[in-house]
């Protein structure tokens, strides 16, 4: 298995709904991460999981919170998001994030998200 | 902080060969990545640089001169398929951890 999963494809969602986006890797990778990315504009990095434990938060606001509840799995939890946060949320893993070590990250198909 | 600068569009026709440049300024350089994205569709890996030199990899090379803080990206015998956003990304060595940054991409248009 050489992929990252992501459900759902889509989603909509109201501005007072919860809701959960999930990524899911079976290929060992001990670091994950959240990227967003808008339309014709580059992923911005979000959140780094090394381990398991939450290694990088890029001053995301609190209305996104990260979960990473074993190795294979990575969550992000959504609650009172705004219009503005609509895009495509992208997972991707990598093998290791040792600073000597550097892998090429493998990056989920995304999640394309609406805000109402 | 750190700066990565490509091209916006680019056109090109068939058959033909195309470079795309980027340039970059980082503090922690750990190595360039070059990614083909289609519209909708998640970033796809096609190469690594962290020595200066040139990688060859099939249609697809790639350049790196860490002193120039400078990369390309050769595509040859270009097809229709290859239509797409190719993004260079540094990953760069901060607080402790690597960090995978992006440029803003590169949209390229191949033309029968």
């Amino acid at each position: 298995d050489t992929e990252v999963t992501q459900t759902p494809k889509h989603l909509v969602m109201g501005m007072t709904n919860k809701k959960s986006l999930k990524c899911e890797q079976h290929m060992g990778h001990r670091a994950m991460y959240w990227y967003k990315q808008k339309a014709k504009k580059p992923p911005e990095l979000m959140f780094v999981y090394s381990y398991e434990k939450l290694s990088i938060n890029e001053s995301v606001p609190s209305r996104f919170s990260p979960e990473c509840p074993n190795s294979s799995l990575l969550n992000l939890h959504l609650h009172a998001l705004q219009p503005e946060d609509s895009a495509l949320y992208l997972c991707a893993s990598s093998q290791d994030f040792d600073r000597n070590r550097n892998y090429g990250y493998t990056f989920g198909s995304g999640t394309r998200l609406t805000v109402v | 902080g750190q700066n990565i600068d490509q091209p916006t569009e680019m056109t090109a026709t068939e058959g033909a060969i195309v470079q795309i440049n980027c340039t970059y300024q980082t503090s922690g350089f750990n190595g360039l990545f070059w990614y083909q994205q289609h519209a909708g569709e998640a970033p796809t890996f096609l190469s690594y640089n962290v020595l200066d030199g040139l990688e060859e990899k099939g249609r697809f090379s790639s350049f790196l001169s860490r002193s120039k803080g400078y990369s390309y990206l050769l595509l040859k015998e270009l097809q229709m398929k290859d239509s797409a956003s190719y993004l260079c990304a540094v990953l760069m060595f901060s607080g402790g951890y690597n960090k995978l940054i992006f440029g803003a991409g590169t949209r390229l248009a191949v033309h029968p």
